[in-house]
C-alpha cells in the first residue's frame, strides 16, 4: 500500500542553525501538506502546497520557513534558523485532490539545542 | 475562529463499545476526519464523513455527524486494548486546510 515517507525520524539541531525535513509524498497525489505538533499540544497546519505554489500557510509559518517541491518525488521544509520554539513533531501528509482524505507520514522529531 | 474540541480522555474495558465525541465551530467544513495516533507512531487516517452525511459506518467504527449541534462522535464496538491510542478528530475547510482537536486518549483495560 503507498505510504507517505518522511527523514530524517530525529533530528536534532542548534539554535540558530538551518534544517531541511524530507518527505516523499504518495507518487499520485497532487496536494501536499505541512502540520507540526509540539509536545502536549494540538496537531496545528503549517502550509499546503500545489502546483508547485503555497496554497495557505498559517501565521506560524513565517519568513523562516520555506517549501519546495525539488523534483518529482521530494517535497522538503526548510526553516532557515532554527529556535527553541521550533522543536516539534513535523509531519508530511498528501492527497489526490484538494478535498480528498490526507494521508500523514511518521513525522520528524525536531529536538532544537 | 475555526476550533476543535475533544475531551482528553477516555478508559473502557475490552469489549465494550467506545464512544469519542468532539466539537466544531466552523459550519463550513467540508469534511470531518477520525485519525488515529498511536505511541510514537504518525497518525493514521480511520475514517471520515462528508458534511451532508449523518452516519457512516465502517466495520466496527460508526461516525455520527450531527450538523446542528456541530457535533462529531466515533463510536469504536467491541474496543479491543489494540485500540488504545490518541484519537483525533479534525475538521477540513474549502482550501484542504485540516484543524485537529487537541486528541482523545483511549485507555482499553483486559
Amino acid at each position: 500500500e503507498p505510504e507517505v515517507t518522511q527523514t530524517p525520524s530525529h533530528q536534532v539541531t542548534q539554535m540558530g542553525q538551518e534544517v531541511i525535513l524530507r518527505c516523499v509524498p504518495i507518487s499520485n497525489h497532487l496536494y501536499f501538506y505541512w502540520y507540526r505538533q509540539i509536545l502536549g499540544q494540538k496537531v496545528e497546519f503549517l502550509v499546503s502546497f500545489y502546483n508547485n505554489e503555497i496554497s495557505e500557510k498559517s501565521e506560524i509559518f513565517d519568513d523562516q520557513f520555506s517549501v519546495e517541491r525539488p523534483d518529482g518525488s521530494n517535497f522538503t521544509l526548510k526553516i532557515r534558523s532554527t529556535k527553541l520554539e521550533d522543536s516539534a513533531m513535523y509531519f508530511c501528509a498528501s492527497s489526490a485532490g484538494v478535498r480528498e482524505e490526507q494521508y500523514f507520514g511518521p513525522g520528524t522529531r525536531l529536538t532544537v539545542t | 475562529g475555526e476550533d476543535v474540541e475533544q475531551s482528553l480522555f477516555l478508559s473502557v474495558r475490552e469489549g465494550d463499545s467506545s464512544v469519542i465525541n468532539c466539537t466544531y465551530t466552523d459550519s463550513s467544513s467540508t469534511y470531518l476526519y477520525w485519525y488515529k495516533q498511536e505511541p510514537g507512531a504518525g497518525l493514521q487516517l480511520l475514517t471520515y464523513i462528508f458534511s451532508n452525511m449523518d452516519m457512516k459506518q465502517d466495520q466496527r467504527l460508526t461516525v455520527l455527524l450531527n450538523k446542528k449541534d456541530k457535533h462529531l462522535s466515533l463510536r469504536i464496538a467491541d474496543t479491543q486494548t489494540g485500540d488504545s491510542a490518541i484519537y483525533f478528530c479534525a475538521e477540513s475547510n474549502q482550501g484542504g486546510k485540516l484543524i485537529f482537536g487537541q486528541g482523545t486518549e483511549l485507555s482499553v483495560k483486559p
